[in-house]
């Protein structure tokens, strides 16, 4: 069956590179996404990647993707206190499942000044 | 630009009683739309999704039902509520999957359940 695993907590200082790490099952997955959400609000798309690419790049958001591994990372630089927020990779489910999205249990980002 | 509008933001309400959390799209047509759920414990369950009108796919058995009147519509039901439906609920949409746009999923501002 498909699922998504990430670690649940992740604390860094103010300035330095934060890593965000994922495993997914569904070799078949297309897409893979990773959204941020703050403290009682909604989830907003960061990025996403698609399978045929190893990296992407998107200002300060790094994505890299081991297809072979089926292991997803989110590379934030220069992190900041406003990047404080838990963050959740995702996989495209099943096509004919109307493209649901199958979430990780999501990554607590802290960061300390 | 498109827009995703969700209502109420929050609400209280005691067991037993009915529910009706709301959903709007605007700025697109025959959007796929879903209904998830967060509880305390942080991980996201998808509980419905729509990919038309009238069309609903249920994920897990449950106290709750959707429906989609109209096009960019979808509301999330209940007509008795329990202690466990307690939870914040978002909604989202993506394009028609017949599209690259389809790919990606945004997502309301959430509502905020709590039952009592």
């Amino acid at each position: 069956g498909e699922d998504v695993e990430q670690s649940l907590f992740l604390s860094v200082r103010e300035g330095d590179s934060s890593v965000i790490n994922c495993t997914y099952t569904d070799s078949s997955s297309t897409y893979l996404y990773w959204y941020k959400q703050e403290p009682g609000a909604g989830l907003q798309l960061l990025t996403y990647i698609f399978s045929n690419m190893d990296m992407k790049q998107d200002q300060r958001l790094t994505v890299l993707l081991n297809k072979k591994d089926k292991h997803l990372s989110l590379r934030i630089a220069d992190t900041q206190t406003g990047d404080s927020a838990i963050y959740f990779c995702a996989e495209k489910g099943d096509w004919n499942q109307g493209g649901k999205l199958i979430f990780g249990q999501g990554t607590e980002l802290s960061v300390k000044p | 630009s498109q827009t995703i509008h969700q209502w109420p933001a929050t609400l209280v309400q005691p067991v037993g009683s009915p529910l009706s959390l709301e959903c709007t799209v605007e700025g697109t047509s025959n959007p796929n739309l879903y209904w998830y759920r967060q509880a305390a414990g942080r991980g996201l369950q998808l509980l419905f999704y729509s990919v038309g009108i009238g069309q609903i796919s249920s994920e897990v058995p449950q106290n709750l039902s959707a429906s989609r009147p109209q096009d960019r519509q979808f509301i999330l039901s209940s007509k008795k509520l329990l202690l466990s439906d307690s939870g914040f609920y978002l909604c989202a949409w993506s394009a028609s999957l017949a599209i690259p746009s389809g790919n990606t999923i945004y997502f309301g501002e959430g509502s905020w359940l709590t039952v009592v």
